[in-house]
This record gives structure tokens, C-alpha cells and sequence, in this order.
């Protein structure tokens, strides 16, 4: 069984622009997490779906966004790219079936701005 | 706001000395704690969960960790830890509006 994939693995861009960032779930899973994962601050909640809906959002400002696909694969979007932005994001999925949601993380997306 | 504190950053520890990684959070009611691990190169995995029930909870490779309501910690513990215990390791209790808040991380490195 495949697990969560992310891709692509290292993405470079530059201040100012736009990046987009790929998820694909474990197959039957139908939530999805977001997390940015700086370094010295741990992992940091971005963004939840599940069934193709935003169910909550973290701290972040409005330029970061995404979708889930109907096949609960699911997109990050960083616009206005800043410097700070630079950190591994993980993507990981869940069965949505209540408090007992183990979390199967991808391998990530290291984004670098310069 | 909620919160979850991991005090130990970094952690260097002979083979077969004890371990013992604080986890505290700032939230009361009924909690769900997680404790995942990152062995270098591979993806983050579950070490070990709490729902309810008895507060010391086993999970894989002999850690384990203590529920203290009272102290709202979730620490967790190894014996003898071992070469291969070298990762980081994160405590992420279940928040229902943010799912997991997991903490900074503590890297733990076993020296052989």
C-alpha cells in the first residue's frame, strides 16, 4: 500500500512568488493536513480538509491556501513568497472516524525562497 | 491559546542510560496525547497514544509515557535507550479545533 506521497521534494522560488505544493493521501483517507515544519519550531498546524472541505486553518495569513480534489488529493498554495517561508512542508492524512485519527505523514516538501 | 511544551531541545545520552522527554499542554477536558517519532531520513510515525484508561501507555521499541492529569504532562520514557532511539521525537496532544498541536521536538542523539 502506498503511503502519503508529497511532491515535489525540493522546491526553490524567489521572494514574491507563488509556489504550489502537492499532496496525495493513503488510499481510503479522506482528511488532510497541512503543517510547515521550521526549524527550532516544530510543526506548525497550516490547514485541514476533509471530504473536500477546509475544516480549520491555523495561525497563517490568508496567502497561504489550498484545495482538496475529489480524489482527496490536496494542494498548498504560498502566494507573495517571503523569506520566512523557507522550512519543510509535511503533508499527512487520516481516516476521518473520529478521536482516534493516527496521523500517516508524507516525506515532505523542502520550499526554499531566496 | 492552547499549547504544548516540550522543555528538552536537545537530549545526548550514552546507550543504556534512561530516558525521560517532558510534554506538557495548556488545555483541560478530555484530551488525546500522541507522541510521534522521526528517525533520521525516514517519515514521522506514531510512537505510542493515550485516549483513556490506564495513564501509563506502551507503545513500540519499549518507550512508554505517564498521563498526569493533574500536571497536564504527557512525558515520555525509555529504561535503556539504545543507538537507534537517535530521532526527534514530538508530543502532539489532540485538540478538537486543531486536530494535533505538536510540540518544538526534542532531538535526542544515543551515543554508541
Amino acid at each position: 500500500e502506498a503511503g502519503v506521497t508529497q511532491s515535489p521534494t525540493h522546491l526553490i522560488k524567489t521572494r514574491g512568488q507563488q509556489a504550489t505544493l502537492r499532496c496525495s493521501p493513503i488510499s481510503g483517507h479522506t482528511s488532510v493536513y497541512w503543517y510547515q515544519q521550521a526549524l527550532g519550531l516544530g510543526l506548525q498546524f497550516l490547514l485541514w480538509y476533509d471530504e473536500g472541505e477546509e475544516r480549520n486553518r491555523g495561525n497563517f495569513p490568508p496567502r497561504f491556501s489550498g484545495r482538496q480534489f475529489p480524489n482527496y488529493s490536496s494542494e498548498l498554495n504560498v502566494n507573495a513568497l517571503e523569506l520566512e517561508d523557507s522550512a519543510l512542508y509535511l503533508c499527512a492524512s487520516s481516516l476521518y472516524s473520529g478521536i482516534d485519527e493516527k496521523l500517516f505523514f508524507g516525506s515532505g516538501t523542502q520550499l526554499s525562497v531566496l | 491559546a492552547q499549547s504544548v511544551s516540550q522543555h528538552n531541545h536537545h537530549v545526548i545520552l550514552s546507550e543504556a542510560a534512561s530516558l525521560e522527554l517532558g510534554c506538557n499542554y495548556s488545555y483541560g477536558g478530555t484530551v488525546n496525547l500522541f507522541w510521534y517519532v522521526q528517525y533520521p531520513g525516514q517519515h514521522l510515525q506514531l510512537l505510542l497514544k493515550y485516549f483513556s484508561g490506564d495513564p501509563l501507555v506502551k507503545g513500540i521499541k519499549g518507550f512508554e509515557a505517564e498521563f498526569i492529569k493533574s500536571k497536564f504532562s504527557f512525558n515520555l520514557r525509555k529504561p535503556s535507550v539504545q543507538w537507534s532511539d537517535t530521532a526527534e521525537y514530538f508530543c502532539a496532544p489532540y485538540s478538537g479545533t486543531y486536530k494535533y498541536i505538536f510540540g518544538t521536538g526534542t532531538r535526542l542523539k544515543v551515543l554508541a
